[in-house]
């Protein structure tokens, strides 16, 4: 299986401040269609998984603009340029390229 | 909007089967553009791939579960169901149903999730 392995696992954030996740693939995610299948999720407490970004850079529709994505092969960031109270929780990346498909485990995003 | 709502016993026995079944609203199970997908989450850990299902009945298991697993669809009923048998105490588990993309081999809605705890 492709392995996901995110840093930080915990990161405090001071509100208006940058964050930035990195998920490294231990193989790349490069799809024979030219594709990158590289996901974000976030998953607030007690809630189900929220997709926001697809395809390595896809922001989905009502995803702040202050999440981004980006990387290539197997070296990924997930960056939210400025941290509100919303955000708190765990972030995953997923790789929708090599069956079975994986998820990192996960970074935890709180306010300091 | 679509909505996923996950239904079944939220306690199983060890060495006997679970059953959960998903019911989708807002949108045809039998369209060819997603696919249909079981994924679970231990309490406090993360995330697992069980499997997922296309409308024509196609199935794509995690290796990890295989042997154990079966994903059907219902497409008369507008839904999908999951069987896993044998189960252990590592089975209990947050489930969710959700939905795949065909197009972005991603998970695009999700149900809320249901508790499955394996005791006796």
């Amino acid at each position: 299986d492709v392995v996901m392995t995110q840093s930080p696992l915990s990161l405090p954030v001071t509100l208006g401040q940058p964050a930035s996740i990195s998920c490294r693939s231990s193989q790349s995610l490069v799809y024979s269609d030219g594709n990158t299948y590289l996901n974000w999720f976030q998953q607030r407490p007690g809630q189900s998984p929220r997709r926001l970004i697809y395809k390595v850079s896809n922001r989905d529709s009502g995803v702040p603009d202050r999440f981004s994505g980006s990387g290539s092969g197997t070296d990924f960031t997930l960056k939210i340029s400025r941290v509100e109270a919303e955000d708190v929780g765990v972030y995953y990346c997923m790789q929708g390229t090599h069956w079975p498909w994986t998820f990192g485990q996960g970074t935890k995003v709180e306010i300091k | 909007q679509v909505q996923l709502q996950e239904s079944g016993p939220g306690l199983v026995k060890p060495s006997q089967t679970l059953s959960l079944t998903c019911t989708v609203s807002g949108g045809s199970i039998s369209s060819g553009d997603y696919y249909w997908s079981w994924i679970r989450q231990p309490p406090g850990k993360g995330l697992e791939w069980i499997g997922y299902i296309y409308y024509s009945g196609s199935t794509y298991y995690n290796p990890s579960l295989k042997s154990r697993v079966t994903i059907s669809v219902d497409t008369s009923k507008n839904q999908f169901s999951l069987k896993l048998s044998s189960v252990t105490a590592a089975d209990t588990a947050v489930y969710y149903c959700a939905r795949v993309n065909y197009y972005d081999s991603s998970v695009d809605y999700w149900g809320q999730g249901t508790l499955v705890t394996v005791s006796s």
